[in-house]
């Protein structure tokens, strides 16, 4: 089974404080996904990254930054906390597509409940 | 247009009934489609994937894809109470493309069986 582990259930902190959201895969993938999740707006896709090192910006990269030092390792980061990134964040993984050029499904972690107040 | 577009519900069923989620999407080239379950508080679970049109059964959840047409649908037969979540459907934009990693998620059908 896929195991995508966020390093926290729950998170509270200020604002202007900078936060790292980490996130490890063990399955070998190549690709990581950062989204948030809020009432009524649906999973928006932050950033994603497809290689180590490589990264690319989603819909909604205002505001954040990404590291992806290791395969297993995408890390979010919140340069200066504000109150409207108050949100669920979910970090998932997916492989490179199969053989039939299928794309393969995307795997979540629990999410990150992270509070700025 | 939305990209993906999905129905918010809630869809209310009798217990034991067929539940019939539906979503349709805009990119005609789209590959790959997936539904995922999504409980309150919980993160999005992949329950089933299909690539080619015609239907795909999993258990007691049946995928149909039409691509002409542009919808992909989701069946639950026999629904339980623990059925109960948002199901969220998901498109892969395009292929071989700068968002072929990509899924594009619709916001979601609330689906409520009632014992």
């Amino acid at each position: 089974d896929v195991k995508v582990t966020q390093s926290s259930r729950y998170l509270v902190k200020r604002t202007g404080e900078k936060v790292f959201l980490e996130c490890v895969q063990d399955m070998d993938h190549e690709n990581m996904f950062w989204y948030r999740q809020d009432p009524g707006l649906g999973l928006r896709l932050i950033y994603f990254s497809y290689d180590v090192k490589m990264k690319e910006k989603g819909d909604i990269p205002e505001g954040y930054s990404v590291s992806r030092e290791k395969k297993e390792r995408f890390s979010l980061i919140l340069e200066s906390a504000s109150t409207n990134q108050t949100s669920m964040y979910l970090c998932a993984s997916s492989s490179e597509m199969d053989p039939l050029n299928s794309n393969q499904p995307q795997h979540f972690g629990d999410g990150t409940r992270l509070s700025i107040l | 247009q939305k990209e993906v577009e999905q129905n918010s519900g809630p869809l209310s069923v009798p217990e034991g009934a067929i539940a019939s989620l539906n979503c349709t999407y805009s990119d005609r080239v789209s590959q790959s489609f997936f539904w995922y379950r999504q409980y309150s508080g919980k993160s999005p679970e992949l329950i089933m994937s299909i690539y080619s049109n015609g239907d795909k059964e999993d258990g007691r959840f049946t995928a149909q894809l039409n691509k002409a047409s542009q919808y992909v649908s989701l069946l639950i037969r026999d629904s339980q109470p623990s059925d109960s979540a948002t199901y969220l459907c998901a498109v892969n934009p395009r292929l071989w493309m700068d968002s072929s990693y990509k899924l594009i998620f619709g916001s979601g059908t609330r689906l409520l069986v009632r014992p």
